[in-house]
């Protein structure tokens, strides 16, 4: 069974603070794909990045990065310089290609808990 | 665009009421989903379309009815609902992927405002 473990439940920093959100999955799949999204208090879900398991470069846009390793079965985001509407719950979630496969090609995602991201001016 | 639109915003219906959400989306994605989310938790599956037709079904109540009556639209039928549906529920797309290799990938999910629904 898959799982996505958030284990900060909240962080508060000050603005322009770095700060790294932790995310660690178990999966029995070889091949899965993770992904971040962000909730703001408006409520809908907006898409961050997706990373597929067979390939493991970090990635870099503008004040977010994303640092994949599958030895350690994390997937991190760091936002650099973070800003007030950065202020959000992330959430990290996780597919597999096994269940894709049941699923007609497509599949719903296994989210963690989320983390509630508070920038303070 | 990657908009997915979701009607209506917010809804309160009695239990003994009947009434429906809906989502579209003009993407050209062929996989549509529900989602449940109850405050401060993450968001819950609910069902999955593939290609017009119901894919997944996680256990949900029958007192929830999904619809796809064509690859744009998504509807969730609701009827004698209990106070512990209140939720927000919220409608995804993706593209669906004919899986021949498993490189073939897995298309992200883009999600609608949803809906915030309480029931009296």
């Amino acid at each position: 069974a898959q799982k996505v473990t958030q284990a900060q439940t909240e962080i508060s920093v000050v603005e322009k603070e770095d700060v790294t959100l932790d995310c660690v999955y178990e999966t029995r799949d070889t091949t899965y794909y993770l992904f971040w999204y962000k909730q703001p208090p408006s409520g809908e879900l907006v898409f961050l990045i997706r990373r597929n398991s067979f390939d493991e470069q970090n990635e870099i846009s503008g004040r977010y990065s994303w640092n994949f390793q599958k030895s350690t079965s994390s997937f991190n985001f760091t936002i650099t310089a973070s800003q007030v509407v950065d202020s959000a719950v992330y959430f990290c979630a996780l597919s597999e290609a096994g269940a894709m496969y049941s699923g007609g090609g497509a599949d719903g995602l296994t989210f963690g808990k989320g983390t509630h991201l508070i920038i303070q001016p | 665009d990657t908009e997915v639109t979701q009607t209506p915003k917010h809804l309160v219906m009695g239990m003994t009421n009947k009434k429906s959400l809906k989502c579209e989306q003009h993407m050209g994605h062929r996989a549509m989903y529900w989602y449940k989310q109850k405050a401060k938790k993450p968001p819950e599956l609910m069902f999955v379309y593939s290609y017009e037709k119901l894919s997944i079904n996680e256990s949900v109540p029958s007192r929830f009815s999904p619809e796809c009556p064509n690859s744009s639209l998504l509807n969730l039928h609701l009827h004698a609902l209990q106070p512990e549906d209140s939720a927000l529920y919220l409608c995804a797309s993706s593209q669906a992927t004919k899986l021949i290799l498993r490189q073939d990938g897995f298309y992200e999910q883009y999600f609608g405002p949803g809906t915030r629904l309480t029931v009296t």
